[in-house]
């Protein structure tokens, strides 16, 4: 199984700061069809993780632009440009390119 | 507009089989895939299966051996069976739509499973 490592573990950001999350993957995500599978989420805590970017770079409908991804074949980054209160909570990183989908450990945000 | 919601028993012995149901609304079985997702207690995401929206299944090879995940599109509902529990199958159970290539765009609510005698 494709195995996604995720850093740094934790971060500590100040409202406003901007903090980037990697995402490295054993094997490269991109799929022989051209697409590159690999998507983010964030879990709030006590909630549902919730879907923010997909397709590497692709924000999902109603997440604001602060959040954005890069990344291409092994190497992927989540970047929050000015973390906001609501931003706090873990995000994982996960790839569909292989069977089974895999997940990172996820990078828990918290307030400095 | 779309929505998914686990049920099932919060406690379960070991050795016995859980069963759980997702029942989805705004959107149609037969159009997407729905994926079930489990989570241990302050632990990550471990993707156990899908049903695809042909009806086809595939299982996370982990859990291949003690997983079914099936449907009744005629009721919006996704079941997942796992047998032989153990105690550490303990965990929230989310199932989710699984947007083909393009992410798990709708969660369920999760629901907890504790596997105890």
């Amino acid at each position: 199984d494709v195995v996604l490592t995720q850093t740094p573990p934790t971060l500590s950001a100040t409202i406003g700061q901007s903090v980037s999350i990697s995402c490295r993957s054993s094997q490269s995500l991109l799929h022989s069809n051209g697409n590159t599978y690999l998507h983010w989420l964030l879990q709030r805590p006590g909630q549902s993780p919730q879907l923010l970017i997909y397709l590497v770079s692709r924000l999902e409908s109603g997440v604001p632009n602060r959040f954005s991804g890069s990344g291409s074949g092994t190497d992927f980054t989540l970047k929050i440009s000015g973390v906001e209160a609501e931003d706090l909570g873990v995000y994982y990183c996960v790839q569909g390119t292989h069977a089974p989908y895999t997940f990172g450990a996820g990078t828990k945000l918290e307030l400095k | 507009q779309v929505q998914l919601k686990e049920s099932g028993p919060g406690l379960v012995q070991p050795t016995q089989t859980l069963s759980l149901t997702c029942t989805v609304s705004g959107f149609s079985l037969t159009s997407y895939h729905v994926s079930w997702v489990q989570q241990p207690p302050g632990k990550g995401l471990e993707w156990m299966g899908r049903i695809r929206s042909d009806g086809d299944t595939y299982y996370n090879s982990a859990l291949k051996s003690r997983l079914s995940i099936s449907r009744d599109t005629s009721k919006s509902q996704v079941f997942l069976k796992m047998n032989s529990l153990k105690t550490e199958d303990t965990a929230i159970y989310y199932c989710t739509r699984d947007r083909v290539g393009a992410g798990f765009d709708y969660w369920g609510q999760g629901v907890m499973v504790t596997v105890s005698s």
